[in-house]
């Protein structure tokens, strides 16, 4: 059974950098699209960005260059770095598998495997 | 950016009833367009992909339809363990971006 677990600092002060990794048990990160999404208490849903095994990336704009995600596949897990961080950054952080599905008009891609989320907070 | 506005944002329902969600896109998104279930304190579900396909194991009660930048999400006959918040998800362009979710409660 395919699981993912995120790992890394509950508490983050604002200025530095947020730091989290997310390990899939159960198969191979050597395939598919990894991703980060993020959700502050009470918000909705916020895609942060995503990654293949290769190590091409593509981000939300909206970080404004703060977020790198990286992959490792000796180590079977794949990071989230996110600089500079404020207040604004509190949520819970989820990692989560991107599977590409044909379809007749098109590639639809979907997370359909989730971690169970880590609360970051950031403060002083 | 892709905006995703769902309503109602909030609904309440009783065993038994049938539940509709609509899911609007600022613009076209053909059927680039996910559902997912979300319980308190707990990751989000697929249920839905590509607008109208159930996800392996998500129970038949549960269907979409739409394109465009119109969507649906029904639940033909809600049980108890279907009170939770409905997000919807556009997967068309680059920028991947979720609606602000609908919350279904108990009447």
């Amino acid at each position: 059974q395919v699981q993912l677990q995120e790992s890394g600092p509950g508490l983050v002060k604002p200025s530095e950098t947020l730091s989290l990794t997310c390990t899939l048990s159960g198969g191979s990160i050597s395939s598919y699209y990894w991703s980060w999404i993020r959700q502050p208490p009470g918000k909705e849903l916020e895609w942060l960005g995503y990654i293949y095994y290769t190590g091409s990336t593509n981000y939300n704009p909206s970080l404004k260059s703060r977020a790198t995600i990286s992959v490792d596949t000796s180590k079977n897990h794949f990071s989230l770095l996110l600089s500079s961080v404020t207040a604004a950054d509190t949520a819970v952080y989820y990692c989560a598998r991107n599977v590409p599905r044909s379809t007749v008009f098109g590639v639809v891609y979907a997370f359909d495997i989730w971690g169970q989320g880590t609360m970051v907070t950031v403060s002083s | 950016d892709i905006q995703m506005t769902q309503s109602p944002s909030s609904l309440s329902a009783s065993v038994g009833d049938r539940v509709t969600i609509t899911c609007r896109a600022s613009q076209s998104i053909s059927s680039f367009l996910n559902w997912y279930q979300q319980k308190p304190g707990k990751a989000p579900k697929l249920l839905i992909y590509a607008a109208f396909t159930l996800q392996s194991g998500v129970p038949s009660r549960f269907s979409g339809s739409g394109s465009g930048p119109d969507f649906t999400l029904t639940i033909s006959s809600l049980q108890p363990e279907d009170f939770a918040t409905y997000y919807c998800q556009q997967t068309y362009d680059s920028l991947w971006t979720f609606g602000q979710g609908t919350k279904v409660e108990i009447k």
